[in-house]
């Protein structure tokens, strides 16, 4: 079935450093990807849309360059936490469906990263 | 996007059947329904995707019924592995790939041996 790939599982930064996430769809091409943020006993929040190739497109309330999204390849997104703060610690989770099999496709997500901000 | 309101949480024994039941009573006529199970510190996984009727897979039953206002997620015989988080969401997925999908708060099962 449909893989998608994140890394690292987990980091440890400091406050004041970046931190990038790699999102991964290991079989299937996926144009379009989505991140989520996921805080302790909460549901999933949608963050952005990653679109191949173009700009993505973020979620009311968060900043665009504070989480920067690039898409450069058909399987292949990074979500990079600039300037990272103790707040920004969190569970952060990619998905992405199959581009070429839209129809009846399910959404597949990563195993997520656990970002802790010192 | 359609709205899904599910229970907060649920217990149940080992080997019983377990139904969750969620409402979207602004399903659009678009919309799939699709329910993911997640565990602690992990990403969801899907377990079932239906647009009326019933489904079945090796693992669940989605019931829905004519008016698609609420669908039902069937868990034959759970054992304390099944102890997750269950989503249910409503989303346009064949007309557009782009379409995300927006999770409610899901419902808390716990399987008590």
């Amino acid at each position: 079935g449909a893989v998608v790939s994140q890394h690292p599982s987990w980091v440890i930064c400091k406050s004041g450093t970046s931190v990038k996430i790699e999102c991964r769809s290991l079989d299937f091409q996926a144009t379009t990807m989505f991140w989520y943020r996921q805080f302790p006993k909460q549901s999933l929040m949608l963050m952005a849309t990653s679109n191949e190739g173009s700009k993505a497109t973020y979620e009311q309330g968060v900043e665009k360059d504070k989480f920067l999204i690039n898409h450069a390849s058909l399987t292949l997104s990074t979500l990079t936490v600039t300037s990272a703060h103790p707040e920004d610690s969190s569970f952060y989770i990619c998905s992405a469906r199959d581009s070429l099999r839209v129809e009846n496709s399910p959404l597949h997500f990563g195993n997520g990263t656990r970002l802790t901000v010192t | 996007l359609a709205k899904t309101t599910q229970p907060i949480s649920m217990d149940s024994y080992e080997g019983q059947e377990v139904n969750i039941t969620c409402s979207h009573n602004n399903i659009a006529t678009n919309d799939y329904i699709t329910w993911y199970q997640q565990f602690p510190s992990q990403g969801p996984r899907f377990i079932i995707q239906g647009y009326k009727t019933k489904v079945t897979n090796e693992v669940a039953s989605l019931f829905i019924p004519a008016d698609r206002k609420s669908s039902t997620l069937s868990l034959p015989r759970v054992s304390l592995s099944d102890t997750a988080v269950y989503y249910c969401l409503v989303g346009d997925l064949p007309a557009s790939g782009n379409t995300p999908l927006v999770f409610g708060k899901g419902t808390r099962l716990s399987v008590i041996a």
